[in-house]
C-alpha cells in the first residue's frame, strides 16, 4: 500500500526552528516528487512546494520562497518542511502529497497532516 | 501564476439533488492538469479526478468532471449523505495551485 506518514503535531514559540517530516513507502520514493501543502484554520488549501528526491530539485510557490525549506533524505524515503523561525501566522495543518505529473498533474497521495501551532 | 476561482462558495442541497460545481482560470490551462479534491472535515483531501474528466481510483460513477481551457466543472449527480464537504480544484502551470473552494452542505 502506498502510504505518507507524517510526524507529529507541534507546539513552538515564536523565533523557534522546526523541522517536520514526511515517510512515503509502498512505492519508489525517488521518482515521484513529493510536496508540502499549507491550511491554516478554516481556509483553503495552499500549495507551498516540491522536492523530487531523486536528484533533490526543489521548487516553490512565490508565496513560500524564502519563507520555507524543502529537503529530501532518499535513503530513508523522507521529505522535510522547515522553518529557521517561526510565526504566530506559520500555525496551520501541513500536508504532503505525492505528486503525479507525466501526461497528466495531480496529487494522488495525502499523508494525514501534521498541525503546527505556534504561540508564546 | 494562474488564479483559479471556484463558485459558488457554499451549496445548500438535499441529498439526492445534483451537484454543479464551477472552477475558472484567469487564463487557459491544459486539461491534463486540472484536478479536483474533496475534503471532509478533520480529514485530508483526496483526489477525485484529473486530467479534467478521469475518476480516480475507487472514485464513484456519481462523480463527473468537464470543461476545457478556462471553464470546468464538477458535477455530482446524486448527492449521497457522504458527499457533503469542501471541493477544490487545482491545476499546474507554471507552478500549482489550488482554488479557494466549494463548500457543499446539507440543505
Amino acid at each position: 500500500e502506498v502510504q505518507l506518514v507524517q510526524s507529529g503535531a507541534e507546539v513552538k514559540k515564536p523565533g523557534e526552528s522546526l523541522k517536520i517530516s514526511c515517510k512515503g513507502s509502498g512505492y519508489s520514493f525517488t521518482t515521484y516528487w513529493i510536496g508540502w501543502v499549507r491550511q491554516m484554520p478554516g481556509k483553503g488549501l495552499e500549495w507551498m512546494g516540491i522536492i523530487y528526491p531523486g536528484d533533490s530539485d526543489t521548487r516553490y510557490s512565490p508565496s513560500f520562497q524564502g519563507q520555507v525549506t524543502i529537503s529530501a533524505d532518499k535513503s530513508i524515503s523522507t521529505a522535510y518542511l522547515q522553518w529557521s523561525s517561526l510565526k504566530a501566522s506559520d500555525t496551520a495543518m501541513y500536508y504532503c502529497a505525492r505528486h503525479v505529473s507525466d501526461y497528466y498533474y495531480y496529487m494522488d497521495v495525502w499523508g494525514k497532516g501534521t498541525t503546527v501551532t505556534v504561540s508564546s | 501564476e494562474i488564479v483559479l476561482t471556484q463558485s459558488p462558495g457554499t451549496l445548500s442541497l438535499s441529498p439526492g439533488e445534483r451537484a454543479t460545481l464551477s472552477c475558472r482560470a484567469s487564463q487557459s490551462v491544459s486539461s491534463s492538469y486540472l484536478a479536483w479534491y474533496q475534503q471532509k472535515p478533520g480529514q485530508a483531501p483526496r483526489l477525485l479526478i484529473y486530467g479534467a474528466s478521469s475518476r480516480a481510483t475507487g472514485i464513484p460513477d456519481r462523480f463527473s468532471g468537464s470543461g476545457s481551457g478556462t471553464d470546468f466543472t464538477l458535477t455530482i449527480s446524486r448527492l449521497e449523505p457522504e458527499d457533503f464537504a469542501v471541493y477544490y480544484c487545482q491545476q499546474y502551470g507554471s507552478a500549482w495551485t489550488f482554488g479557494q473552494g466549494t463548500k457543499v452542505e446539507i440543505k
